[in-house]
């Protein structure tokens, strides 16, 4: 069975970046056809897909946060991860990963980032 | 963006009861042969989204099947055809036909 974790900072300073990585286990990070993804979501409200990469390296941002947002991939440790550079406030949230094909069906348990000075 | 608006915000429903939610999209949804590129969650309180139903009406494997999803190109429907306490929960629609994916605003459902 595939599982997800996250990891990383739970406070972050304004204008810093925040940092999370998602494990993989019980299956490749570097299967074919699937896209590997970060979605957050602020307490009491919705979701807002970050974006995502593929095992050959290859990603999309959202274009709402496109300047700030790095996503990588660490095929060897099966493992990849999120920089969000310049948080404010507004970057406080749930952060989930995900695996993409036809929606997602495999999510991380997510990590609560604040930021906060 | 593609823009996903759910109806209604909220949902009382009676146990036993069919719950319907709604949801459209800004643009068409069908990709092709594969179908509509229409997925729907269930959320409960700290816990990451479920996923229902794939393709807009293929029930992901271990879903109960009083939950079903309907529709096509811009109009999608989630039914639970016999509401039973453990579905309270914040419904989202999501569509993959493009990037940035994006969801719809969720719908919050609780018993009557």
């Amino acid at each position: 069975q595939l599982q997800l974790q996250e990891s990383g900072s739970g406070l972050v300073k304004p204008s810093q970046t925040l940092s999370l990585t998602c494990a993989v286990s019980g299956g490749s990070i570097s299967s074919g056809g699937y896209s590997w993804s970060w979605i957050r979501q602020p307490p009491g409200k919705g979701l807002e897909w970050i974006g995502h990469i593929y095992h050959s390296g290859s990603t999309y941002y959202n274009p709402s946060l496109k300047s700030r947002v790095t996503i990588s991939v660490d095929r060897s440790k099966s493992q990849f991860s999120l920089n969000l550079s310049s948080v404010t406030a507004a970057d406080t949230a749930v952060y989930y990963c995900a695996r993409g094909h036809s929606g997602f069906a495999y999510w991380g348990q997510g990590a609560l980032v604040t930021v906060s000075s | 963006d593609i823009v996903m608006t759910q109806s209604p915000d909220s949902l009382a429903v009676s146990l036993g009861e069919r719950a319907t939610i709604n949801c459209k999209s800004s643009q068409d949804l069908l990709y092709s042969s594969d179908g509509n590129s229409l997925a729907w969650y269930q959320q409960k309180p700290g816990q990451p989204p479920k996923l229902l139903i794939y393709w807009a009406s293929t029930r992901e494997p271990g879903v109960p099947d009083r939950f079903s999803g309907s529709g096509s190109g811009t109009d999608f429907t989630l039914t639970i055809s016999s509401l039973q306490a453990e579905d309270v929960a914040v419904y989202y629609c999501h569509q993959y036909y493009s990037t940035p994916y994006t969801f719809g605003q969720g719908t919050h459902l609780e018993i009557k």
